[in-house]
């Protein structure tokens, strides 16, 4: 168990240019996560799947986002037309289950995105 | 969406003192956690406590489901310690996360 792995690290972009995320959960962790953090504040839930299924989004998670967990694995989250504002760390966590302690979130490390 | 605040927003203490952080939140949760951010980011869960009282080492959390808020308590502190701790609630209405502000914590030596 190598815990829950995002890539890449950081990127850097051009305003208008599509980016795409990936988040590899902890093996056999059903449940899956996106946030999205900017300096100084708390993680914003943008999006989380139960194996396959993206069961629910936040309204922050505008029509130029978009996220995938194919085969209920792992997961991708593309930005397209980046804007400045999109500027910020977004986290990825997995959960093994639906119910009890074991609904506990693990986080990545994060991909931290700079839009210039 | 559920408003969760965390109190003191800033906390600095001598290696060693204890100290008490609060999460207040406005409706009724089916899940709470705490988590500690480290200085390099890496948030670390450290305690899913949706009602009752857990200890794990020199840390341990209650929270009062029924007035709505959670206490996290660190004993003993430790430079480690450092960084920003975070509670977060998911209500028992939805499946969203809601993430408080957090309490930026400084242990100095």
């Amino acid at each position: 168990d190598t815990g829950v792995s995002q890539n890449p690290r950081h990127k850097i972009t051009k305003r208008g240019q599509n980016v795409t995320f990936r988040c590899d959960p902890i093996s056999e962790h059903n449940r899956l996560y996106w946030y999205r953090q900017t300096l100084g504040q708390g993680p914003e839930f943008l999006t989380y799947f139960q194996n396959e299924a993206q069961l629910e989004k936040s309204r922050l998670l505008s029509d130029r986002f978009s996220a995938e967990r194919p085969k209920g694995s792992f997961s991708t989250l593309e930005i397209q037309r980046t804007e400045q504002g999109d500027s910020a760390m977004y986290l990825c966590a997995s959960s093994p289950g639906t119910s009890g302690s074991i609904q506990s979130q693990y986080f990545g490390a994060g991909t931290r995105l700079s839009v210039l | 969406g559920i408003q969760v605040e965390q109190s003191p927003p800033d906390l600095i203490l001598q290696e060693g003192a204890n100290s008490t952080l609060r999460c207040n939140f406005s409706d009724s949760v089916n899940n709470l956690q705490w988590f500690h951010q480290n200085p390099w980011g890496q948030l670390i869960n450290l305690f899913y406590i949706p009602s009752g009282t857990k200890q794990n080492g020199r840390l341990s959390a209650t929270t009062v489901a029924t007035e709505r808020y959670s206490l996290l308590y660190i004993s003993s502190s430790q430079t480690t310690d450092s960084g920003v701790y975070f509670c977060a609630v998911e209500a028992d209405t939805g499946n969203q996360f809601y993430f408080g502000t957090g309490t930026s914590l400084t242990v100095i030596p």
